[in-house]
């Protein structure tokens, strides 16, 4: 069964601060994504990766990047944390031609 | 832009009776589409899914139907069980963009006992 984890179910951060997500799978995925879920918007790709060190945007990547060091881990980082930023964010990996898989979601708060 | 659309945010129907959520699209160019659902406090978690070359696919209580003339998909899930009640997100990827989707709204279903 494919287990994707993130690191910290609850996070809560000072504006201005840089925030590290992490996120890991352990099926050996090519491909990883970080998403926002906000009330009213669904789920909005944040940025993606289809191999290690590759990273692609999404449709909403200002004030995040994001690193691929290893295939099986993808942090998000928020540069300079604003209150806008106050969300749930996930990640989730696929293999090619097969549906995503998220983790739990990690619920930041930004003060 | 919103290519994906979800416009109800929430549906409540009684167990055991049919539940119907709706999702549109813009981009004819689409031809795939997944249903996710979301509890809370956890990640969504792959449903059932429908390729163009289709217009109905079935998998137990849970069928997704197509019509891509109205660009319109639908889920029913027949007979709804209480166990039922999460958000459901309608999805479609575009074409040749390293597996990225574009995600609907979300419609929040309430199965009441």
């Amino acid at each position: 069964d494919v287990k994707v984890t993130q690191s910290s179910r609850y996070l809560v951060k000072r504006t201005g601060e840089k925030v590290f997500l992490e996120c890991v799978q352990d099926m050996d995925h090519e491909n990883m994504f970080w998403y926002r879920q906000d009330p009213g918007l669904g789920l909005r790709l944040i940025y993606f990766s289809y191999d290690v060190k590759m990273k692609e945007k999404g449709d909403i990547p200002e004030g995040y990047s994001v690193s691929r060091e290893k295939k099986e881990r993808f942090s998000l980082i928020l540069e300079s944390a604003s209150t806008n930023q106050t969300s749930m964010y996930l990640c989730a990996s696929r293999r090619s031609n097969q549906p995503q898989h998220f983790g739990d979601g990690t619920r930041l708060s930004i003060l | 832009d919103q290519q994906v659309k979800q416009n109800s945010p929430s549906l409540s129907v009684q167990e055991g009776r049919i539940s119907i959520l709706n999702c549109d699209y813009t981009n004819s160019m689409f031809d795939y589409f997944l249903w996710y659902k979301k509890y809370p406090a956890e990640g969504p978690t792959f449903l059932i899914s429908i390729s163009s070359i289709k217009d109905k696919n079935e998998d137990g209580r849970f069928t997704v139907f197509l019509n891509k003339s109205a660009k319109h998909l639908s889920l029913h899930i027949v007979p709804s069980q209480p166990g039922d009640s999460a958000v459901y997100f309608c999805a479609a990827p575009p074409n040749n963009q390293g597996g990225k989707l574009i995600f609907g709204q979300g419609t929040e279903l309430s199965v009441k006992p």
